[in-house]
């Protein structure tokens, strides 16, 4: 079973507007960590954030902004004033404490387009 | 700053032969992973390592195998390539964790390697 759903598999905005890109996902453990990541069309993975399941502050950075809600199950990431360098594809990835030393099951992406 | 290096970038190989990936990481990282990406299925692990000698499978280990002899360096074996294993490889590693909500499990990607098997 997929554990982390990333249901926008494309989404295309024109630069300046706000985007949210959803993550929900599924686990049994109380300690696990969350994290996003983009991937830019050169391929390489680039961190952007790791929040753990007990701190659900929300996050900014820059005109990056996260918010963690464990109730609903959900780390959504806005990019606000979107621009062409935000294109890329967008991951969002759990690790659970107890599971493969760590690993990271990922979602399955959603591809950000930002046109001018 | 090198990071996580892959070994080689791209690669064809035929059917039925054989080749090993290598991935090496200098930030004396106990845990090292390998993850395949496939089109529209996001990254997938293959197997991991949690430090110098053990290995362990992962969700997609079938057609591969491991090494890891030297903690910096770990090892992703093709021993008969199929068409199937055409894919985008993808070496990681992290600081081992400490527990707790301090735990640094932060996974440093290499730039992957792309691989054909006609």
């Amino acid at each position: 079973a997929q554990k982390v759903t990333q249901a926008q598999t494309e989404i295309s905005v024109v630069e300046k507007e706000d985007v949210t890109l959803d993550c929900v996902y599924e686990t049994r453990d109380t300690t696990y960590y969350l994290f996003w990541y983009k991937q830019p069309p050169s391929g390489e993975l680039v961190f952007l954030i790791r929040r753990n399941s007990f701190d659900e502050q929300n996050e900014i950075s820059g005109r990056y902004s996260w918010n963690f809600q464990k109730s609903t199950s959900s780390f959504n990431f806005t990019i606000t004033a979107s621009q062409v360098v935000d294109s890329a594809v967008y991951f969002c990835a759990l690790s659970e404490v107890a599971n493969s030393g760590y690993a990271l099951n990922f979602g399955k992406g959603t591809s950000l387009l930002v046109t001018p | 700053n090198a990071g996580v290096t892959q070994t080689p970038k791209f690669r064809v190989l035929k059917t039925g032969q054989s080749m090993t990936l290598l991935c090496a990481q200098d930030m004396n990282h106990e845990y090292m992973y390998w993850y395949r990406q496939d089109p529209g299925m996001g990254l997938r692990l293959i197997h991991y390592s949690v430090g110098e000698g053990t290995t362990a499978k992962g969700e997609v280990p079938d057609g591969y195998n491991v090494s890891r002899l030297k903690k910096q360096n770990f090892l992703l074996g093709l021993e008969s390539a199929a068409p199937s294993q055409t894919s985008v490889y993808f070496c990681a590693s992290s600081p081992l964790a400490s527990g707790g909500i301090k735990a640094k499990n932060i996974q440093y990607f290499g730039a992957g390697t792309r691989l054909s098997v006609l």
